[in-house]
């Protein structure tokens, strides 16, 4: 069946540091790949995508890059800040071809990410 | 454009007790599904229906009905709620490969 592997959290930062949280994924075809944030007390939205090998997804200073080769699509961002603070899920997604089933997100754990002044 | 509205946001049952968790969508999308979090176990599928009048299982669907009568709205019921459904749930439509979620609602059960 299709997984999604991400780092354990929680991840604690100071601002302006590096970040990278890992995710590697196993699926059956070729997925989609997304990243999810979910704000303190708010639902999960969408981040950024790829949805083919060596795609790069991009959006408020963080990026991913569909690695094939490794199955990985890594969360990066070169300065982070107290309001980055949130939690992160990588997630995949096969596809669309007939069948319900192709329409199903699956998600890692969440990594939760702390940002200190 | 409200997008996904999922009430209430917080909830406590007693055991044994019966509930409707509501979701409605402004979208028009065909794809919906619920979802429950739990800490260190990210986000599960409980159930999902593909548009109005279909619907099946995801990973987790036991002590939780569904029913799609209309594209807007897809509730989930729990018919005696038990401490293990204890979570946060969340309603999500998908248009293609992306999701959109509601803010979710706390569930608490005693």
């Amino acid at each position: 069946g299709n997984s999604v592997t991400q780092m354990e959290g929680p991840v604690t930062l100071s601002e302006e540091a590096f970040l990278t949280i890992n995710c590697t994924y196993t699926a059956t075809g070729y997925p989609s790949l997304f990243w999810y944030v979910q704000y303190p007390g708010e639902g999960l939205q969408l981040l950024l995508k790829a949805t083919k090998a060596d795609d790069k997804g991009s959006n408020k200073g963080f990026e991913a890059t569909y690695r094939k080769e490794t199955t990985s699509f890594h969360l990066e961002k070169g300065s982070v800040q107290v309001s980055d603070s949130a939690v992160y899920f990588c997630a995949l997604s096969l596809r669309a071809y007939s069948g319900a089933g192709s329409y199903q997100l699956t998600f890692g754990k969440g990594t939760k990410l702390s940002v200190i002044p | 454009n409200a997008g996904v509205t999922q009430t209430p946001k917080f909830q406590v049952l007693k055991t044994g007790q019966s509930m409707t968790l509501q979701c409605a969508q402004d979208m028009n999308h065909e794809y919906m599904s619920w979802y429950r979090q739990d800490p260190g176990m990210g986000l599960r599928l409980i159930h999902y229906s593909v548009g109005a009048g279909i619907t099946d299982q995801g990973e987790v669907p036991n002590g939780y009905n569904v029913s799609r009568s209309t594209t807007e709205d897809f509730p989930l019921r729990l018919l005696s709620a038990a401490p293990s459904q204890t979570s946060v749930y969340f309603c999500a439509t998908q248009k293609n490969t992306e999701a959109f979620f509601g803010q979710g609602t706390r569930l608490t059960v005693v």
